[in-house]
């Protein structure tokens, strides 16, 4: 079946300006996640999707991020006033239910100028 | 806040067993034990995933100390295509703690 897909792929964008970053999980996936990998580190945790509800968002880095799941399925990350700190990979993963394997989609990356 | 250690790099050659170590020596009882791998350019792909007992896929095989302060994750015979960084990760309930991965190089 269809994995995890990401959109758009790549996004580059000028410093303070906004950017959405889409995730729709794997049909069915109730839980969703998302992380962002800086050049050459390994994954930081963001947030925590069970449902439309986010019990965990202990790993957005400041009150310019936040993100939103409507429909128990596809999740939009949404960075204001971009910095060029924000330059990342953004991964977004699904499971079945929460404490279970997670399936990584592509990632989208962002280059902020 | 990495629950786990690794070697930043190791190579193989093309055809043998590649053992990657990884520390956990501060895993609780009901802490899964995940690898990932990542190749370049793309999300990290799910290998394989242990509790207490030894693990085989038909990708790998995950060997689990018994007090489970270390495992090792075992691709039998490697491939070119096997090149990759691959995680280490302790599962506390949803959250998965990586670290920074052993960039494994497959050498023909």
């Amino acid at each position: 079946g269809a994995g995890v897909s990401q959109s758009p792929s790549n996004k580059v964008t000028e410093k303070g300006k906004d950017v959405e970053l889409r995730c729709d999980p794997i049909s069915g996936h109730t839980a969703l996640y998302w992380y962002r990998q800086r050049l050459g580190q390994g994954l930081e945790f963001l947030i925590y999707f069970q449902g439309n509800s986010a019990p965990d968002k202990s790993g957005l880095p400041s009150d310019r991020f936040s993100a939103e799941r409507t429909g128990g399925s596809v999740s939009t990350l949404t960075i204001q006033r971009t910095q060029q700190e924000d330059s990342a990979v953004y991964l977004c993963a699904s499971s079945l239910v929460g404490p279970d394997t997670q399936y990584f989609g592509p990632g989208t990356r962002l280059t902020v100028l | 806040d990495a629950k786990t250690t690794q070697p930043p790099s190791m190579d193989c050659a093309e055809g043998r067993a590649a053992n990657l170590p990884c520390n956990h020596s501060t895993i609780s009882g009901n802490e899964y034990v995940y690898w990932y791998r990542q190749i370049h350019s793309q999300g990290p792909q799910y290998i394989i995933h242990g509790l207490k007992n030894n693990e085989t896929n038909e990708m790998a095989s995950l060997i689990i100390t018994e007090d489970r302060k270390s495992s090792t994750l075992i691709l039998p015979h490697a491939t070119l295509r096997d090149t990759a960084v691959y995680y280490c990760i302790v599962r506390v309930h949803y959250q998965f703690y990586f670290g920074t991965g052993t960039s494994l190089t497959v050498i023909p």
